[in-house]
């Protein structure tokens, strides 16, 4: 079974604009780490947020998690085409066993 | 820095033919593990390893086994290979999961057609 979700399950936007997805999940967590996978290759690690931390930012990306809600949120600022691929939340809830989500697939037109 | 290096990229079996996906990291990582992504559902744990002689099922263990003889290699072994096999593999490491996470690096994956 999945712990994370995410949403929407696709997202297309133009060069420049910014790209939000959010991630929800259902039980307690350590962290939460974004991972991003280009067609054909393996997952590349974004960000890890813990579950005593609100915000993070890392360059043109921003993460924030909100555990009252269980959910976190993906932002990437001023989108290029080089961003276009899919991106995957994963929680850490039991040591070892990180579960991801099936993913949001963003498509970044010039 | 190789990272983490899976062999084969591509395999085609057939219905119960058995074979292995080859693992290495040479980052001296604790923690390792094998996943496998469907379309739709993201990526499914199979079989983690915290250390060279320790293994533990993850979320989808049957039909596959592991070993963990040294710290850098972790083979994932189909037994008796199913067309519900059919799916990319990907093998993943990290510097440990004591403490409070860290990130996993992952390999380019195995995309496996089982006829």
């Amino acid at each position: 079974s999945q712990q994370g979700e995410e949403d929407p399950q696709a997202l297309s936007i133009q060069e420049g604009e910014n790209a939000t997805m959010n991630c929800s999940y259902k039980t307690s967590i350590n962290n939460l780490q974004w991972y991003r996978q280009n067609s054909g290759r393996g997952l590349v690690h974004l960000i890890l947020i813990r579950s005593n931390e609100r915000e993070k930012h890392s360059g043109r990306l921003r993460v924030t998690l909100d555990t009252s809600k269980k959910s976190s949120s993906l932002l990437i600022t001023a989108s290029r085409a080089a961003d276009t691929a899919s991106y995957f939340c994963a929680t850490d809830n039991s040591w070892g066993k990180l579960q991801f989500g099936a993913g949001t697939q963003v498509v970044v037109t010039p | 820095n190789a990272g983490v290096t899976q062999t084969p990229k591509f395999q085609v079996l057939k219905t119960g033919q058995s074979m292995t996906l080859q693992c290495a990291q040479d980052m001296n990582h604790e923690y390792m593990s094998w996943y496998r992504q469907d379309p739709g559902m993201g990526l499914r744990l199979i079989h983690y390893s915290v250390g060279a002689g320790i293994t533990d099922q993850g979320e989808v263990p049957n039909g596959y086994n592991v070993s963990r003889s040294t710290t850098e290699d972790f083979p994932l072994r189909l037994l008796s290979a199913a067309p519900s096999q059919t799916s990319v593999y990907f093998c993943a490491s990290s510097y440990s999961i004591r403490g409070l996470g860290s990130p996993l690096h992952f390999g380019n994956g195995t995309r496996l057609t089982v006829t």
